[in-house]
């Protein structure tokens, strides 16, 4: 059974504070390893797909990693727009993903 | 963009009554998945449809069915429901057949049983 475990549940940063959230997994054939960003009442938004250790991936503010047990997602000088929930997500023996609890950031003026 | 769109936004519901979310995918989007996700919890995989056959089926209770049609839209049916039902119920498609492409959810669909 695939699962997903992300830390910490909860972070805290004020802006400009750089920091790293974290997701562990375990899965039979890793198909892809997926980050999302959730704002409250909305649905999650893709974020980046990795597919194997050592890839990277970046976009704004945010870079993601890939090891073969776990991904970081990177975030360099956030601001207070980048406050959400950040869910990790893989996708692996079964077709459909399964999902950590997520990773509520927020991030103060 | 298109994006995937649920109705209705939001849904209350008594206890024991019946329930149809639907779901309309992304344009040219064949696989549709339905997730549920209680309040503080992580989106639990429900079920999932590719070319209007069930592909896959996750922790799906009994009470609830759902189809995906020929203009690949889709619906959640939830009969008899519980207190334990109320949730926000997301729809994501794909393209592929569920080979792990990136799915695009929508703004989900807020249940509340009463």
């Amino acid at each position: 059974e695939d699962q997903v475990t992300q830390s910490p549940e909860a972070l805290r940063l004020q802006e400009g504070e750089s920091s790293s959230l974290n997701c562990s997994y375990t899965v039979s054939g890793l198909r892809g390893l997926f980050w999302y960003r959730q704002d409250p009442g909305k649905g999650p938004e893709f974020l980046f797909t990795l597919y194997s250790a050592g890839e990277e991936k970046e976009k704004e503010r945010l870079k993601a990693t890939l090891t073969k047990k776990e991904s970081f997602l990177h975030i360099t000088a956030p601001k207070p727009e980048d406050s959400a929930t950040y869910l990790c997500a893989v996708g692996g023996s079964a077709r459909q993903l399964t999902f950590g609890s997520g990773t509520q950031l927020t991030v103060l003026p | 963009a298109a994006g995937v769109i649920q109705s209705p936004r939001h849904l209350i519901k008594e206890k024991r009554e019946t329930a149809t979310l639907k779901c309309y995918p992304i344009p040219r989007h064949d696989t549709v998945y339905w997730y549920q996700q209680g309040p503080g919890q992580d989106p639990q995989f429900l079920i999932s449809f590719y070319e209007k056959m069930q592909s896959d089926k996750g922790s799906i209770p009994d009470r609830f069915s759902a189809q995906q049609f020929s203009d690949y839209h889709s619906e959640l049916n939830m009969s008899s429901l519980e207190l334990g039902d109320s949730a926000l119920y997301f729809c994501a498609s794909s393209r592929g057949g569920g080979n792990n492409e990136k799915l695009f959810f929508g703004s989900g669909t807020q249940l509340s049983v009463l």
